[in-house]
């Protein structure tokens, strides 16, 4: 089945330390997003991207990095630089097209230890 | 950016219909109405989209008032899987294909 899947579903991160959140699609998708939920709140952009190699800031990119070297997947780092990254992380894709809906991964809780 | 305002929370009894409102008197004329639906733990699901015309899906109808500067989602039946957050989402095509969500739309099923 055709799909987007995240890991891990939950991730634990100590101080100063990088962690890395998994994106992977086999939709043949071109664009791919990056979203983070606090409780109780809506969903922020934090990257995306329109193509492989291609990537540009969302709204709240500070302390975030990404990459897209394959089509199929689009990791995002959560660096020390974050301070508060304790958050749920939604990933998400479409077709190019700019009225196309978007299929989400079921997420990744990230806590703080 | 285009902004849309929706009720906290609605709670509606179950196999009743539902209708929820948003107002976004800022769209523009290229705007695309969009909803999805997320619940509680998992990634949000697309639920129903349109332009102008009322759009009519297996999950749900939308209608899209005359001026655009509000839409509703209807649920014609309610039951206790529809109990979810709902977002009524402006596509902001300046941006791509990138949606905005805001808070979102509580609904409470009631048995």
């Amino acid at each position: 089945d055709g799909g987007i899947t995240q890991s891990p579903k939950y991730l634990f991160r100590k101080e100063g330390q990088n962690v890395t959140l998994s994106c992977e699609q086999n939709l043949n998708h071109d664009a791919m997003y990056w979203y983070r939920q606090d409780p109780g709140q809506g969903l922020r952009l934090i990257y995306y991207s329109q193509i492989v190699n291609d990537f540009q800031k969302g709204d709240i990119a500070e302390g975030y990095s990404v990459s897209r070297e394959k089509k199929e997947s689009f990791p995002l780092t959560v660096t020390s630089a974050q301070k508060n990254p304790t958050a749920f992380y939604l990933c998400a894709s479409s077709l190019q097209s700019t009225n196309e809906k978007l299929f989400f991964g079921s997420g990744t809780q990230l806590s703080v230890l | 950016d285009a902004k849309t305002t929706q009720p906290n929370s609605m709670e509606s009894n179950e196999e009743e219909p539902v209708h929820l409102p948003c107002n976004h008197s800022t769209i523009s004329g290229t705007d695309y109405i969009h909803w999805y639906r997320q619940l509680p733990s998992q990634g949000p699901e697309y639920v129903i989209h349109g332009l102008t015309s009322n759009v009519n899906n297996r999950m749900a109808s939308l209608a899209i008032a005359e001026d655009r500067k509000s839409s509703t989602l209807i649920l014609h039946r309610a039951t206790l899987r529809d109990a979810a957050v709902y977002y009524c989402i402006l596509l902001d095509q300046n941006a791509g294909n990138m949606l905005t969500f805001g808070g979102g739309t509580r609904l409470m099923v009631k048995p």
